[in-house]
Order: C-alpha cells, then structure tokens, then sequence
C-alpha cells in the first residue's frame, strides 16, 4: 500500500539557518511526489512537484526537493530560512486511484518553528 | 471566486445530529476533492468528483457520510447522525481537470466539532 512517513513532528531552525525536512514514501511504481505548506489561517499551497526528469526540482519561496529513488525519498531544503516560512509542511504522494487519477496521499506533516 | 471557499469556516453541533459542510470550487474546474483533516494528522482522502460524478468514494469512512455536486460546481458533504470522532477539519480542493498534475488547490477548511 501507498504510505508516506515524515519522520519529523515538529523541527525549530533559527532564522537564517538551512531547513531540511525529510520525506519517505512506499509506492509500487515511479511516483509523483508532492510538498504542500499550509500556514496558519490558509489553505495548503502547493510548493513543488516532481513527476519525472531531474530529481532537484525547484519550487516556489526558494525551496527544493531531492527525489532519491534508492532511499525512497524526496526531502525538502532550503539554504536559508525566512520566519515567514513558519507553518506546518506535508510531503505527499500521487496514487492512482479507481477513478484514474492522482489520488494525494499525505504524511502526518512537520511543523516548523522558526526563532529570531 | 479567486480561490476554493467552503463554508461554514467552524461548526459546532451535537452528537447525533445532521451536518452540511459546502464548497465551491475555483471556477472552471472540473474536479473536485474532499479530504479530512485530524488533529496532528495530514489530510485524508474522502472522495473525488469528475464533474457531477462521484469517480471515486473509497475515502468515506462509513454510510452516513455522502456528498453530492449536483451541477457540476459546488459540492456539498453530508454527515449524518454525526459522532464525536468525525470532528476534524474537512478540506475541499479543485483542480482544473483529471490529469496527472495532481495540482490541486486547497479551501482553508470547515473546522468540524461534534460536542
């Protein structure tokens, strides 16, 4: 079964420092990975994707993800961290369901504090 | 509207009682997604329109739970004689077709409470 694991509940960076939020899913094919941040008050917002191609993929608000097929792992980096980027971020995975389509799977998501 | 709304943004009911959460999708979007949120958890998948059709309601958890998009557009999820473990926030998203984009755009979510 599709399963995605964000090992991290909760993570505290200073401001300025680099973020690295770990991601791993299970899946029986060439997956379609996801990041997804949802802020206080708003609805969840797509950061980045990948769906084939270069395994770095650039995403909005300087983040990026790796997408490491042998580990079974797509994490998100950003070199520097902005106390704007405070929210909670969910790693997901596009899974086929009986409609065709890319059903989202979620981790339990990783909430980021940032401190001054 | 510019983005996905769903109203009420927080409802407070009794258990046993009947629940209507409403959405409305960007517009032009065909597709339409519900998911349920619990606390400390990430969104789980309920059920998917393509247009007026349900093309997948594998994600509701039991028969009280349906939802209907009778035109196409706004979609509403029903809960019947509803239970203090359905409280979760329900989160409504589009997209603009069923492609393999998986891009989908969230609503902020009606926060359920069931006292």
């Amino acid at each position: 079964a599709q399963s995605v694991t964000q090992p991290d509940i909760h993570i505290t960076v200073s401001e300025g420092a680099s973020l690295e939020l770990r991601c791993n899913y299970s899946y029986g094919a060439t997956p379609y990975l996801f990041w997804y941040v949802q802020s206080p008050g708003q609805g969840l917002q797509l950061l980045l994707k990948y769906f084939s191609g270069d395994t770095l993929v650039q995403g909005i608000k300087g983040f990026e993800a790796e997408f490491k097929r042998s580990q079974s792992s797509f994490n998100l980096r950003k070199p520097s961290v902005h106390w704007s980027d405070a929210a909670e971020y969910f790693c997901a995975v596009g899974a086929r369901g009986s409609g065709g389509y890319n059903k989202l799977i979620f981790g339990a998501g990783t909430r980021l504090a940032v401190h001054p | 509207g510019a983005g996905v709304s769903q109203t009420p943004s927080n409802k407070v009911t009794e258990k046993g009682k009947y629940v209507e959460l409403r959405c409305d999708p960007i517009s032009g979007h065909t597709a339409l997604y519900w998911y349920r949120q619990s606390l400390g958890q990430g969104p789980e998948f309920l059920i998917y329109f393509q247009g007026t059709g349900a093309a997948d309601d594998s994600g509701l958890p039991n028969d009280r739970f349906f939802a209907v998009r009778p035109e196409g557009s706004v979609s509403t999820l029903k809960i019947q004689r509803t239970e203090r473990g359905d409280s979760a926030v329900y989160l409504c998203a589009s997209s603009l077709q069923a492609t393999n984009t998986g891009e989908l755009f969230f609503g902020e979510g009606s926060r359920l409470t069931v006292l």
